[in-house]
């Protein structure tokens, strides 16, 4: 089936510790993302890549970062520099359309807990 | 059926009622909305999208309402379901490259039968 896995489901960390979040997706999108939600709050950007070995800071990227170095994979670490991680953390990918945007589908999401 | 004005963030009604919820986009040049369905625990799902060129458009229950002179956005679902129960987001982006979807502030569904 083709879509947008997230790994792991359920995260723990702590504090101090750097953690990587997988997002892999087999879509052949070439647009990937990362949002964070907090409880009752809307996504918000924290870094997105339109294509492999290039990507670009969202709102929110203090205390993370990416890497892009394949098509099908766009993986987050949360670096001790954040300083409140805890969160649920949602991959998305998309087409970057030619005559204009295109929905992006979104993983299940990571629900990262610090600890 | 219940309406909301500019973005609440709750609404509750009754099965077999109609829903509508807005929401008031943030930049101009954007071109291309989204909403978005999201159930507790898991990722949104894509419910309808609209271009800049188009007032409204429907879809099986679901009407996406655009007025660029206000720049709302709403979203209409017919005869709800307690399964439309979730937290409904709206999107919206500019045909420019190396742009992603800025997201609202999401509204929660609540329907009771």
């Amino acid at each position: 089936d083709g879509g947008i896995t997230q790994s792991p489901k359920y995260l723990f960390r702590k504090e101090g510790q750097n953690v990587t979040l997988s997002c892999e997706q087999n879509l052949n999108h070439d647009a990937m993302y990362w949002y964070r939600q907090d409880p009752g709050q809307g996504l918000r950007l924290i870094y997105y890549s339109q294509i492999v070995n290039d990507f670009q800071k969202g709102d929110i990227a203090e205390g993370y970062s990416v890497s892009r170095e394949k098509k099908e994979s766009f993986p987050l670490t949360v670096t001790s520099a954040q300083k409140n991680p805890t969160a649920f953390y949602l991959c998305a990918s998309s087409i970057p359309g030619a005559g204009g945007n295109t929905e992006a589908f979104f993983g299940q999401g990571t629900r990262l807990t610090v600890v | 059926g219940e309406s909301v004005g500019l973005h609440l963030p709750t609404l509750s009604v009754q099965e077999g009622d109609n829903s509508i919820i807005n929401c008031a986009y943030s930049n101009s040049a954007s071109d291309y909305f989204i909403w978005y369905k999201q159930e507790s625990g898991k990722g949104p799902q894509f419910i309808i999208d609209i271009r800049s060129n188009m007032d409204k458009r429907q879809g099986q229950r679901v009407t996406v309402l655009l007025n660029k002179t206000v720049k709302h956005l709403s979203l209409q679902i017919a005869a709800t379901q307690p399964g439309d129960s979730a937290v409904y987001f709206c999107a919206e982006n500019y045909n420019q490259a190396g742009t992603a979807l800025i997201f609202g502030k999401g509204t929660t569904l609540s329907v009771s039968s």
